[in-house]
């Protein structure tokens, strides 16, 4: 079965700081990979996917990821983190013949002013 | 286009009362899904639709039921609620492109249940 491992649960930036994130799924075939963010209150909102080509992969407010295959993983950064961008981020995994999403535990960013 | 409409958006049950959650996408999605989010846990898939009048069952669908007989709806039902259903539950609706795999997920904005 699918698995997503997100290794951070709790991370604090000052702003401006550089962000990454880690995020590592067990599966062995060819698979659809996601970050999504979720501001306090709020929905998912998808920030960014990779289905296949280059696997450096730019979202949107800045964020991008890279998608490397022989580690599986799909690690989110951003260079530069605003007080805006405090959140919690999940990683999702879904293989492309079926159609399940399957979640990581989520990152929590504090960005302090 | 409103995308995707859970309602209610909160709600107190008593232990062992029933209730129906309803999620509704304009967006003419073909597979539709059930999740619960919890504290540290992230989002489980409870029960999907890849279709009208298909169910079939996630990770974590003990306690609950779902229906799909209508493109646009999925109803989540819970028949004796329990203090472990407290949660915060999302649907959620995808498409395939028409060739191949899907663009993500639209979420609806939830319903914060509590169970006492």
């Amino acid at each position: 079965a699918q698995s997503v491992s997100q290794h951070n649960h709790h991370v604090i930036l000052s702003e401006a700081a550089s962000l990454e994130l880690g995020c590592n799924y067990s599966y062995g075939g060819t698979v659809n990979l996601f970050w999504y963010v979720q501001y306090p209150g709020q929905h998912l909102q998808l920030l960014l996917k990779y289905f296949s080509g280059d696997p450096l992969v730019k979202g949107i407010k800045g964020f991008e990821a890279e998608f490397i295959k022989s580690k599986f993983s799909f690690n989110l950064r951003k260079p530069s983190v605003q007080w805006s961008d405090t959140a919690e981020y999940f990683c999702a995994v879904a293989n492309t013949g079926f159609q399940k999403l399957v979640f990581g535990t989520g990152t929590r960013l504090l960005v302090s002013p | 286009n409103a995308g995707v409409t859970q309602t209610p958006k909160f709600r107190v049950l008593k232990t062992g009362q029933s209730m129906t959650l309803l999620c509704a996408q304009d967006m003419n999605h073909e597979y539709m899904y059930w999740y619960r989010q919890d504290p540290g846990m992230g989002l489980r898939l409870i029960h999907y639709s890849v279709g009208e009048g298909t169910t079939a069952k996630g990770e974590v669908p003990d306690g609950y039921n779902v229906s799909r007989l209508k493109k646009q709806n999925f109803l989540l039902g819970l028949e004796s609620a329990a203090p472990s259903q407290t949660s915060v539950y999302f649907c959620a609706s995808s498409s395939l492109s028409g060739t191949g795999p899907i663009y993500g997920y639209t979420f609806g904005s939830g319903t914060r249940l509590t169970v006492v």
